[in-house]
């Protein structure tokens, strides 16, 4: 059981230059998020899944789109990289979304250096 | 303001109980407190979450005042492998109840020393 498994684990882009971060999960669940870390910063969400074939906004989405064409990944692209998207991304999935039970589940993350 | 206010570091020895403050004053009847943390260089961990009553797991105790202005996180014995930094989180619901975000902020910064 490999839990959520992310890839690249790193990866060094030049500004404009487009890429897929992929995300899958072995656990069944429905629920799959995108988030960024800046240094010395918390998370922040990029985008969510709340199934297979949707998708929907987080708090910084912009510059991002999002796929979910089957339930186990969760693909996150960058169609024309800025520096300001260097960061750590980490993806994350969660069997439910109730307020009582919301744990989420992360991967190791991908360290990504747009220069 | 869904925010959390959390010291920005702590020590604590190693052995000992740590005690980690969350004050969160503004929140809901209906919102979770939620604690996660992270190891360096590591996605975050669950450790506990809890509505209105202490609650207890195999990593932690969290500890709610009857007011639910305020929790504390206790590591029973920390270890130099709870070295992380801890995030207190009100789980705040998306549209449509559609799914839950979890809203980091700068959390707690946890050294534990030998």
């Amino acid at each position: 059981n490999a839990g959520v498994t992310q890839t690249p684990k790193f990866r060094v882009l030049k500004t404009g230059q487009s890429m897929t971060l992929l995300c899958a999960q072995d656990m069944n669940h429905e629920y799959m998020y995108w988030y960024r870390q800046d240094p010395g910063m918390g998370l922040r969400l990029i985008h969510y899944s709340v199934g297979e074939g949707t998708t929907a906004k987080g708090e910084v989405p912009d510059g991002y789109n999002v796929s979910r064409l089957k339930k186990q990944n969760f693909l996150l692209g960058l169609e024309s990289a800025a520096p300001s998207q260097t960061s750590v991304y980490f993806c994350a999935s969660s069997r439910t979304s109730g307020a009582n039970y919301n744990e989420q589940f992360f991967g190791p993350g991908t360290r990504l250096t747009v220069l | 303001d869904a925010k959390t206010t959390q010291p920005t570091s702590m020590d604590c020895a190693e052995g000992r109980a740590a005690n980690l403050p969350c004050n969160h004053s503004t929140i809901s009847g209906n919102e979770y407190v939620y604690w996660y943390r992270q190891i360096h260089s590591q996605g975050p961990q669950y450790i506990i979450h809890g509505l209105k009553n202490n609650e207890t797991n195999e990593m932690a105790s969290l500890i709610i005042t009857e007011d639910r202005k305020s929790s504390t996180l206790i590591l029973p014995h920390a270890t130099l492998r709870d070295t992380a930094v801890y995030y207190c989180i009100r789980i705040l619901r998306m549209n449509n109840n559609a799914g839950n975000m979890l809203t980091f902020g700068g959390g707690t910064r946890l050294m534990v020393k030998p």
